[in-house]
């Protein structure tokens, strides 16, 4: 299973559609996690954190299944600008420390 | 500019030959990462530094591949001998804050051809 799991898509949708990205983590230690947000050809931008309680920023709702080892993104009212990548970043522990693993992205397209 | 830069944006070098990278952190950041990415993938962690400490090196970075962050500032990457397989997107990014709550501030990265 890889750590990190993502559906890479692209997700077509119609501007004001509401879209639900999921992504799966294989370390059921892991104690942190976000998502990121990634342009074409640009760096990867933080988005939000996931807390376990869910939190919500604007349009944006995310939330996390401990039990089952998933975290989500809500996405609603979709802007064309809201066209990018989603990265889903879960930290790993290795040898005592801890590092954060990004999965492959979901990629979003908002049309008009 | 008080972000994370990257010095070059682009490389251009020919198999065999070697290349070094530079990164400079957020200047209060104590924590540096490097990590490669390619077409259709997710960053993918190469190795951090604590301050001037190396704390971790992935399991998947050969021994071509090596980090210094002498002052515990500004940081570079080299790669020796080149292969094509190392064409990719090196991003440098740095953060501040407790482990297991890291929140990474990415520069614009550098884009490796190996010809």
């Amino acid at each position: 299973r890889k750590e990190v799991e993502q559906d890479p898509g692209p997700f077509n949708v119609p501007e004001g559609a509401t879209v639900a990205f999921n992504c799966t983590y294989s370390n059921s230690a892991s104690q942190s996690f976000f998502w990121y947000r990634q342009d074409c050809r640009k760096e990867p931008k933080l988005l939000m954190s996931v807390y376990s309680s869910g939190n919500e920023d604007g349009r944006f709702t995310a939330q996390l299944n401990r039990a089952s080892q998933y975290i989500s993104l809500l996405i609603r009212d979709s802007k064309l600008s809201d066209s990018a990548t989603y990265l889903c970043v879960v930290n790993m522990e290795s040898s005592g420390y801890s590092t954060l693993t990004f999965g492959k992205g979901t990629m979003l397209l908002v049309s008009p | 500019d008080t972000g994370v830069s990257q010095d070059p944006r682009h490389k251009i070098t020919k198999r065999g030959q070697n290349v070094t990278f530079r990164c400079d952190p957020i200047s209060e950041h104590n924590r540096l990462y490097w990590y490669r990415q390619t077409l259709g993938q997710g960053p993918e962690f190469l190795t951090y530094f604590q301050n001037e400490a190396q704390l971790e090196k992935s399991r998947l970075l050969s021994d071509r591949f090596s980090a210094e962050r002498p002052k515990g500032s500004f940081s570079t990457l080299e790669i020796q001998r080149t292969e094509q397989g190392d064409s990719a997107m090196y991003l440098c990014a740095s953060s501040f804050g407790k482990a297991t709550n890291e929140k990474l501030f990415f520069g614009s990265g550098t884009q490796l051809s190996v010809l």
